[in-house]
């Protein structure tokens, strides 16, 4: 069965360059959520979108930005990278947002190193 | 959105049962109970999720008492391969607020 696909699966940064991670949902699945994983942290909720539409926003920088396009497909794009920003970035996908149906599946991930 | 409170680790053998209990004393009548798995290095994977009573597929069931205040994962005759953090997860909306897992260390 098909997954979310994330790309690039590693990225090499330094500070303050610029950083754009995109994911591919499940066909078929409307909504899709970014988190962020430090090193020996539990994943952080960033932010999510439904139907091409912001439905939710976590512990998201001012310096980073998402977006939905008309495919289902995110990006999202942080800026003015800093050394904390260095993680495991997840995308997840599911159908709907309903709590009884929004089975989240989480793509492989994108490793973010900023030196 | 409701706290849990999971115990921070497990031992456990190959082919014993291991059950794992969460805490969510404040739960919301809206919430849903769910669990996931992660592996080091990869995303979360869904293991289960339930409402009220019992939910059982084909890698767990998922017990769930009346008051709804706890839950317990049960894992039937575990392997090497389940050795992982397990995530108890409440909530009634989409994005999911991970606490502090359970890292489970099964041993041969």
């Amino acid at each position: 069965a098909a997954g979310v696909i994330q790309s690039p699966r590693h990225l090499i940064k330094e500070k303050r360059e610029t950083a754009t991670l995109k994911c591919y949902p499940i066909p078929r699945h409307d909504t899709v959520y970014w988190y962020q994983q430090g090193p020996g942290q539990d994943p952080q909720f960033l932010i999510s979108f439904y139907e091409k539409m912001q439905s939710d926003k976590g512990s998201i920088p001012d310096r980073f930005s998402a977006q939905q396009f008309s495919d289902y497909h995110s990006e999202l794009n942080m800026s003015s990278l800093e050394l904390g920003d260095s993680a495991l970035y997840f995308c997840a996908s599911s159908l709907g947002y309903s709590a009884s149906t929004d089975t989240q599946y989480f793509g492989p991930g994108t490793r973010l190193t900023v030196l | 959105l409701a706290k849990t409170t999971q115990p921070i680790s497990m031992d456990s053998y190959e082919g014993q049962e291991v059950n794992i209990t969460c805490s969510h004393n404040n739960i919301a009548t809206n919430d849903y109970i769910t669990w996931y798995q992660q592996f080091p290095s990869q995303g979360p994977r869904f293991i289960i999720q339930g409402y009220k009573t019992k939910v059982t597929n084909e890698v767990a069931s998922l017990f769930i008492p009346a008051d709804r205040k706890s839950s317990t994962l049960s894992l039937p005759r575990v392997s090497l391969s389940d050795t992982a953090v397990y995530y108890c997860l409440v909530g009634p909306t989409g994005k999911l607020i991970f606490g502090q897992g359970t890292t489970l260390q099964v041993k041969p």
